[in-house]
């Protein structure tokens, strides 16, 4: 399973972009790269997912440069809700997949 | 998109006791589900890989006999911790993953906020 590194925590203000950048040096040729966000007291919710280039949802867009080495999760115009911890995950799709944390990125939203 | 529940959202019990915590996987079939333990403040620790009709997996340092896991059918997983104590106070959440071509995510539960006093 492909290790990651992320920053311990950021902050940022309303309606600026945040970008989250992800280190998965050892990530393997099957493997997707996965973005969970979790507020307190609840369990992670997705909120993209992308193998190479850029992908982009209603929520976020993620980035991901040619060597698939490192990714960038980016949320346009941040509110105070999305105030949350962050991880970034990279594993091979499948249902009997593990799904391994690493530390995760606490993003802080002021106003 | 799928959903899968977690009963009870918080739980307290005295210590010595025994409690068990349901995940289900309410609008698909979940071969494999998983079972994870946070700590506040901490990232997510995987503790078990619970297979349906199998036993299940455990993760190193996690005690089996202490975390029983019982997945006795494609859409509910159960934890049960044996004689709790206060160091197992912690939130306890599942995830679940394929069935219907849903392969590429897993879907959290809400997660249980175990309290041993």
């Amino acid at each position: 399973l492909a290790k990651t590194t992320q920053p311990i925590s950021m902050d940022s203000y309303e309606g600026q972009e945040v970008n989250i950048t992800c280190s998965h040096n050892n990530i393997a040729t099957n493997d997707y790269i996965t973005w969970y966000q979790q507020f307190p007291s609840q369990g992670p919710r997705f909120i993209i997912q992308g193998y190479k280039t850029k992908v982009t949802n209603e929520v976020a867009s993620l980035f991901i440069p040619a060597d698939r080495k490192s990714s960038t999760l980016s949320l346009p115009r941040v509110s105070l809700s999305d105030t949350a911890v962050y991880y970034c995950l990279v594993g091979a799709v499948g249902s009997a997949s593990k799904i391994i944390f690493g530390s995760g990125t606490r993003l802080s939203i002021r106003p | 998109g799928a959903v899968v529940s977690q009963h009870p959202s918080r739980v307290i019990c005295k210590s010595g006791t025994s409690v068990k915590i349901e995940c289900r996987s309410l609008d698909f079939q979940a071969t494999t589900m998983f079972w994870y333990r946070q700590f506040p403040k901490q990232s997510l620790m995987l503790m078990a890989t619970s297979n349906e009709g199998s036993k299940a997996t455990y993760e190193q340092g996690v005690e089996k006999d202490k975390f029983l896991i019982n997945h006795a059918s494609l859409t509910l997983s159960t934890l049960t911790v044996t004689s709790a104590h206060p160091e197992d106070s912690s939130f306890y959440i599942c995830s679940a993953s394929g069935g219907r071509g849903m392969n590429t995510e897993a879907f959290f539960g809400q997660g249980t906020r175990l309290t041993v006093v």
